[in-house]
């Protein structure tokens, strides 16, 4: 079955500190791979996303991810975190097909303590 | 980069009426479109899948009857919940892919469904 893992569901980091949100996922065709993140009230922003080629990919905000196919892992990395990092962070997978949704995770939440 | 925008962002209607949500691709063709719906604190869930001219594919456990979708251009998709309850209250987000380049998904900025 296809499905997109994240295992923290709420994390809290201090300001300044590293960040690293995880994400693991079950997909049959070849995956690509996004983190989004909500604001509360608020649309999805697109932080990036991985297609193909460089496994490290950079994204808006000075967040970046690793894909690693041997762990089924696209691990979002920041790292120094600011208190305007705040909100939740969703990981999705999709595919190269035109009627084929992305699937979420269920989200991690990130706080940040001063 | 693409727009989708939502209409409207926040509506408020009465139990038992109708509510049209809009969603619209402003700067490409969106031949597929996505419907979710998020509750809060939750992660988004998708209800259905709609091509432009054909009918939406439902996922399982949604209700087509009650949430009717419609595709009518390569621009639009409409959401319609008819006779609404509180428990449709909700956020409900589109997206749109465009035939060539299917591995981009845009999504819009939401709508928030108040049923009182």
């Amino acid at each position: 079955a296809q499905s997109v893992t994240q295992p923290d569901i709420h994390i809290t980091v201090s300001e300044g500190a590293s960040l690293e949100l995880r994400c693991n996922y079950s997909y049959g065709a070849t995956p690509y791979l996004f983190w989004y993140v909500q604001s509360p009230g608020q649309g999805l922003q697109l932080l990036l996303k991985y297609f193909s080629g460089d496994t490290l990919v950079q994204g808006i905000k000075g967040f970046e991810a690793e894909f690693k196919r041997s762990q089924s892992s696209f691990n979002l990395r920041k790292p120094s975190v600011h208190w305007s990092d705040a909100a939740e962070y969703f990981c999705a997978v999709g595919a190269n097909q035109a009627g084929t949704a992305l699937i979420f995770g269920k989200g991690t939440t990130l706080s940040v303590s001063s | 980069g693409a727009v989708v925008s939502q209409h409207p962002s926040r509506v408020i209607c009465k139990s038992g009426t109708s509510v049209k949500i809009e969603c619209r691709s402003l700067d490409f063709q969106a031949t597929t479109m996505f419907w979710y719906r998020q509750f809060p604190k939750q992660s988004l869930m998708l209800m259905a899948t709609s091509n432009e001219g054909s009918k939406a594919t439902y996922e399982q456990g949604v209700e087509k009857d009650k949430f009717l979708i419609n595709h009518a251009s390569l621009t639009l998709s409409t959401l319609t919940v008819t006779s609404a309850h509180p428990e449709d209250s909700s956020f409900y987000i589109c997206s749109a892919k465009s035939g060539l380049a299917s591995y981009e998904q845009y999504f819009g900025p939401g709508t928030r469904l108040t049923v009182t």
